[in-house]
């Protein structure tokens, strides 16, 4: 059981780049969302998901696309980026009240 | 909306004393999940301790406790018998209890830095 898994740890982007975080988990959760953690600010909800094909807006998703075609699988897409992006990425899954948590991307915009 | 709010940046203890991490929150819910999170230097978050606030005991885990006061919207946790292990950040969040098609969204504290010296 590898529980929730992120790739890749570590990225670096020039600002207007895009790519996509990935994340995965194998416990057959139903729910699965991303946070962002900045310094000071704890995580905050990006984008959540309630099932496959449903995902919906958290506190902060503007410049973040996400879709969910598969239980497993829930990506995280940046169209373009931006240093304001710069941060802490956690993707989590959660069955009823406790979401296991992978563990992180740390993304720099230049 | 609800917030939380962890008023501690920092604290700093010496090995196998007691400390106490301070948490308030705001919400009109009356059912609701309250957590605390561990992230040590490798980026992890742990789940530390849960609490349900129908539930009128406080949790418990082992060397760590929370004492949940409800009416004062307050939720503090306990770490006895510090060990150096215990340096992370922790967190407080907050959870709705009515989970309305499987939302399950957590609000989380700015966090509270925690030092355990030799």
């Amino acid at each position: 059981n590898a529980g929730v898994t992120q790739t890749p740890k570590f990225q670096v982007l020039k600002t207007g780049q895009s790519m996509t975080l990935q994340c995965a988990q194998d416990m057959n959760h139903e729910y699965m969302s991303w946070y962002r953690q900045d310094p000071g600010m704890g995580l905050r909800l990006i984008h959540y998901s309630v099932g496959a094909g449903i995902t919906d807006q958290g506190e902060v998703p503007n410049g973040y696309n996400v879709s969910r075609s598969t239980t497993e699988d829930f990506p995280l897409r940046l169209l373009s980026a931006a240093p304001s992006q710069t941060s802490v990425y956690f993707c989590a899954s959660s069955r009823r009240d406790e979401q296991y948590f992978g563990p992180g991307t740390r993304l720099t915009v230049t | 909306a609800q917030t939380v709010t962890q008023s501690q940046p920092e604290m700093s203890v010496q090995e196998a004393e007691t400390v106490t991490l301070s948490c308030t929150y705001d919400t009109s819910e009356s059912n609701y999940y309250l957590f605390w999170y561990k992230q040590p230097p490798s980026r992890q978050m742990i789940l530390v301790i849960r609490q349900e606030a129908y539930k009128q005991q406080n949790a418990t885990e082992n060397r760590f406790s929370v004492n949940f006061q409800k009416a004062a919207k307050s939720f503090s946790l306990k770490i006895s018998d510090s060990q150096l292990g215990d340096t992370a950040m922790y967190f407080c969040a907050f959870m709705k209890g009515l989970v309305i098609q499987g939302a399950q969204k957590l609000v989380f504290g700015q966090g509270t830095r925690l030092t355990i010296n030799p």
